[in-house]
């Protein structure tokens, strides 16, 4: 299947600070981008929608300028949890599809913890 | 809204055991059913999809089925081995183009 990669797998910051997640799709080119988020012993959220060369799509509830969407490549999107706070220490995950199937693939996720 | 609901919780099973993963969803009008195995700490691996046309798909040792009028999809898995302990997913896609995903089955085979 299609690969998905994200990076970094594993982040810890400071209360305050801002972490930036890339999800590159490897082997295919994706104008459309999920960003999930998935607490622990529970499913996955869809946070977000990214599209490429447009402003992303939100979930209701999900603060836009907390999680900042770029989608700036048909090959990258990224996230960026500003002013991180504890309660955003979560597993996000992303997700790509291939246009023709319509199936999806993930990413092998980023472990954000904010002390 | 889509809901969707996986049954049992957790289920653990000896090895060599053949067993069934079970999955509802409340809106009929898919465009597909993806079922995902998750290992702790990591990402999703997509292990088969069934389109809405479709009734089920095979992949080795797995088998998926749908019943799209009734809701349901079931996860088939033969001749259960220590290495597919983990967390079952299924998922599907409606007319968006995103997934809605269930809680998961968490999988334990024992040896």
């Amino acid at each position: 299947g299609a690969v998905v990669s994200q990076h970094p797998s594993r982040v810890i910051c400071k209360s305050g600070t801002s972490v930036k997640i890339e999800c590159r799709s490897l082997d295919f080119q994706a104008t459309t981008m999920f960003w999930y988020r998935q607490f622990p012993k529970q499913s996955l959220m869809l946070m977000a929608t990214s599209n490429e060369g447009s402003k992303a799509t939100y979930e209701q509830g999900v603060e836009k300028d907390k999680f900042l969407i770029n989608h700036a490549s048909l090959t990258l999107s990224t996230l960026t949890v500003t002013s991180a706070h504890p309660e955003d220490s979560s597993f996000y995950i992303c997700s790509a599809g291939a246009s023709d199937t319509g199936e999806l693939f993930f990413g092998e996720g980023s472990r954000l913890t904010v002390l | 809204k889509q809901e969707v609901t996986q049954i049992p919780a957790a289920l653990s099973v000896p090895e060599g055991e053949n067993l069934v993963l079970n999955c509802s969803f409340t809106d009929s009008a898919i465009y597909n059913l993806q079922w995902f195995r998750q290992d702790p700490g990591k990402g999703l691996t997509s292990l088969l999809l069934i389109q809405s046309s479709q009734r089920e798909q095979t992949s080795g040792r797995l088998n998926a089925s749908l019943d799209k009028s009734s809701g349901r999809s079931t996860l088939y898995i033969a001749a259960s081995q220590p290495g597919d302990s983990a967390t079952y997913l299924c998922a599907v896609k409606g007319s968006g183009y995103a997934l809605n995903f269930g809680k998961g089955t968490s999988l334990l085979v024992t040896p």
